[in-house]
């Protein structure tokens, strides 16, 4: 079946940086693009911005430029997504999503927890 | 950028209610419109796209409408199940902005 699988929890200090993982199955990875969304604690949903692992081309929200990175490794049908110089309001679920063509995010991880305390 | 307001932010109602979720977006977006259900502790679950186009799977309760700028998400008859956040979205380019959440309980 189609899914998603995302890393583990992780726990960083301010300033550091972290890199979750997707994986994806059940599907041809390179055909669909692949979005990140986070949700931080107790609040809504925030779209953080996507990348097309066929190309490698990304898209970012602008609040995020310049400290987020996606990236992807289609020998293993895996994406990532890297934030830097983390700060406390970046603890957050983060998930991965796949776009269905014209369709919005119809695929999700499971959600990774990321804990930015000093 | 497009900004996705949603109303109510939070709503109660009885089982068997009909109940409506509208979502506006800050200047048209054709029907570039999909809408989420999140239950408390779970993963966001995409229950229609195009405005209305409602995915497979989802109970025949749920509905959408609109187009444009003005889009609603209609619960016919509420059920203990339906106890959630919903969220709208946009996809019609980046950045693909979500409303701010409508939360649904039973009264």
């Amino acid at each position: 079946q189609v899914q998603l699988v995302q890393s583990g929890a992780e726990v960083k200090k301010p300033g550091a940086s972290v890199k979750v993982s997707c994986k994806a199955s059940g599907y041809s990875f390179t055909d669909y693009y692949m979005h990140w969304v986070r949700q931080a604690p107790g609040q809504g949903l925030e779209w953080m911005g996507w990348i097309n692992p066929n190309s490698g081309g990304t898209k970012y929200a602008q609040k995020f430029q310049g400290r987020v990175t996606m990236t992807r490794d289609t020998s293993i049908s895996t994406a990532y997504m890297e934030v830097s110089r983390l700060r406390s309001d970046d603890t957050a679920l983060y998930f991965c999503a796949r776009e269905k063509p014209g369709d919005g995010l119809d695929v999700w991880g499971q959600g990774t927890t990321v804990t930015v305390s000093s | 950028d497009i900004q996705m307001t949603q109303s109510p932010s939070s709503l109660s109602a009885s089982v068997g209610d009909r109940i409506t979720i509208t979502c506006r977006a800050s200047q048209g977006i054709s029907n570039y419109l999909a809408w989420y259900q999140q239950k408390p502790g779970k993963v966001p679950n995409l229950l229609i796209s195009a405005a209305s186009t409602l995915q497979s799977g989802v109970p025949s309760r749920f509905s959408g409408s609109g187009s444009g700028t003005d889009f609603t998400l209609t619960i016919s008859s509420l059920q203990p199940e339906d106890v959630a956040t919903y969220y709208c979205q946009k996809y019609n380019g980046a950045p693909y902005t979500f409303g701010q959440g409508t939360k649904l309980e039973i009264k």
